[in-house]
């Protein structure tokens, strides 16, 4: 268990609908990175939260969105959803945001599009 | 730009034998170099990293990975493997094209380890 935990598991949901997920961190982590995995694209990153401030943004279509709460969970939004966002989307955690700390990930969330 | 490749998207290995699965990388400048195995439904786990030093990492469940300058590759490598160590495995490398620290990842490798 990485201590990152993701919400929820699956979900599954019609084109054109917004679906949100959530994330808690690890304990003591501040910085948390949203990634969604599918089988043509791969892993790919897509934004970057430390300490409650956006920090970086990769792939991240303009229909996405995402922010870190206070307590430092962070919740990605998906909205007007279309059949090729079915993928898988981590989450994960680090402590710091110093490039030689590793980040540990949570199981996903498995999102269907129908 | 900066990038990694795993050049095998399949490796087959018998139980016992010694095991290695394949990473090159591209960047400018010094790479931060990373493993991470991913078992159906789960989450990805880190294993090892390369960040400076010896070029010899070693990791978690007896895995290591070469750091090599000159080819450019970080292979990861375990002397005899075990059929839990199938799974999918890839090879990362720190962006620090932008502000932030995410990874770049590889396309991943699937290991099949046969008993």
């Amino acid at each position: 268990d990485s201590g990152v935990t993701q919400t929820p598991k699956h979900l599954i949901t019609a084109t054109g609908q917004r679906v949100t997920l959530r994330c808690s961190p690890r304990s003591g982590d501040l910085s948390v990175y949203w990634y969604q995995q599918s089988l043509d694209q791969g892993l790919q990153f897509l934004i970057q939260y430390y300490n409650g401030e956006e920090r970086a943004k990769g792939n991240i279509l303009e229909r996405f969105s995402a922010q870190q709460f206070p307590d430092l969970h962070s919740e990605l939004n998906l909205s007007s959803l279309e059949l090729g966002d079915s993928a898988l989307y981590f989450c994960a955690s680090s402590v710091t945001v110093g490039g030689n700390t590793e980040a540990f990930f949570g199981q996903g969330t498995r999102l269907t599009v129908v | 730009a900066q990038s990694v490749a795993q050049p095998e998207d399949q490796v087959n290995v018998a139980e016992g034998n010694p095991l290695t699965v394949k990473c090159t990388y591209s960047v400018s400048g010094n790479p931060y170099l990373f493993w991470y195995v991913q078992y159906p439904n789960r989450g990805l786990q880190f294993l090892l990293k390369y960040i400076t030093g010896d070029n010899l990492v070693k990791g978690s469940y007896g895995f290591e990975a070469e750091f090599n300058k000159s080819q450019t590759s970080f292979h990861l490598k375990k002397p005899s493997a075990l059929v839990s160590d199938s799974a999918l495995y890839f090879c990362a490398v720190r962006d620090f094209n932008q502000a932030g620290t995410a990874l770049i990842f590889g396309k991943g490798t699937t290991l099949s380890v046969s008993s």
